[in-house]
């Protein structure tokens, strides 16, 4: 079925960088799109970044495009968010997820256990 | 940036049927699948729905969506207790490139 663990998150002053990594496995990660997805502290979901199978697209969420930067290493099964110029309004779990069957535009069939950023002076 | 219209909440009592609706628009629901996911408190999000009617494998049958132009809904027969969590549904939007998700419903087992 697959397995995603991110980690990276913890307490960063505004302004400054964070870098937060998705370790896939159990699955062939290299042939699926790609999803970052967080979620402020008692609010909904919001969609944040997608990066296709080989990393050829990526899309952004108006509210982070410009700052955030997704990326991926396929030879080591791992995704990746790099956060610039934080902001207290990331304050936020972060959760990477698997596009199901691949498609961008489909649901996301698994996800990690969130990663917490916090950000803060 | 919350483009899906959800109720903020839904309930019933045990057995009886809930129904969340989702409202959107024609760059999202309109010409896109819906999908629903299934969140308890402190915990990853769960798909629920795909495609706007179709179960993942383990998603008990009591679980139903439909899609109708630019609306979708889920449906919850035969409510159990352990049903209550929150629900989003989502989709992609082609005018904003983006994946959008509602803004959420909180089912009460009463």
């Amino acid at each position: 079925q697959g397995q995603l663990v991110e980690s990276g998150g913890g307490v960063v002053q505004p302004g400054r960088s964070l870098r937060l990594s998705c370790a896939a496995s159990a699955f062939s990660f290299s042939s699926y799109v790609m999803h970052w997805v967080r979620q402020a502290p008692g609010k909904g979901l919001e969609w944040v970044a997608v990066i296709w199978y080989d990393g050829s697209n990526e899309y952004y969420a108006d509210s982070v495009k410009g700052r955030f930067s997704i990326s991926r290493d396929n030879s080591k099964n791992t995704l990746y968010l790099e956060m610039n110029s934080l902001r207290a309004e990331d304050t936020a779990v972060y959760y990477c997820a698997r596009a199901l069957w691949s498609g961008h535009r489909n649901g996301m069939d698994v996800w990690g256990q969130g990663t917490s950023v916090t950000v803060s002076s | 940036q919350f483009v899906l219209t959800q109720p903020p909440s839904a309930s019933g009592t045990p057995g009886q049927r809930a129904t969340i609706s989702c409202s959107g628009s024609s760059s999202n629901t309109g010409s896109n699948d819906v999908n629903w996911y299934q969140q308890f408190p402190g915990t990853a999000p769960k798909l629920l729905i795909h495609s706007n009617n179709r179960r993942p494998s383990g998603v008990p049958d009591r679980f139903s969506g439909s899609k109708s132009g630019t609306s979708a809904s889920l449906a919850i027969s035969g409510l159990q207790s352990e049903d209550e969590a929150d629900y989003y549904c989502a989709a992609w939007d082609d005018s904003l490139n983006g994946y959008v998700f509602g803004t959420g419903t909180k089912v009460t087992v009463l």
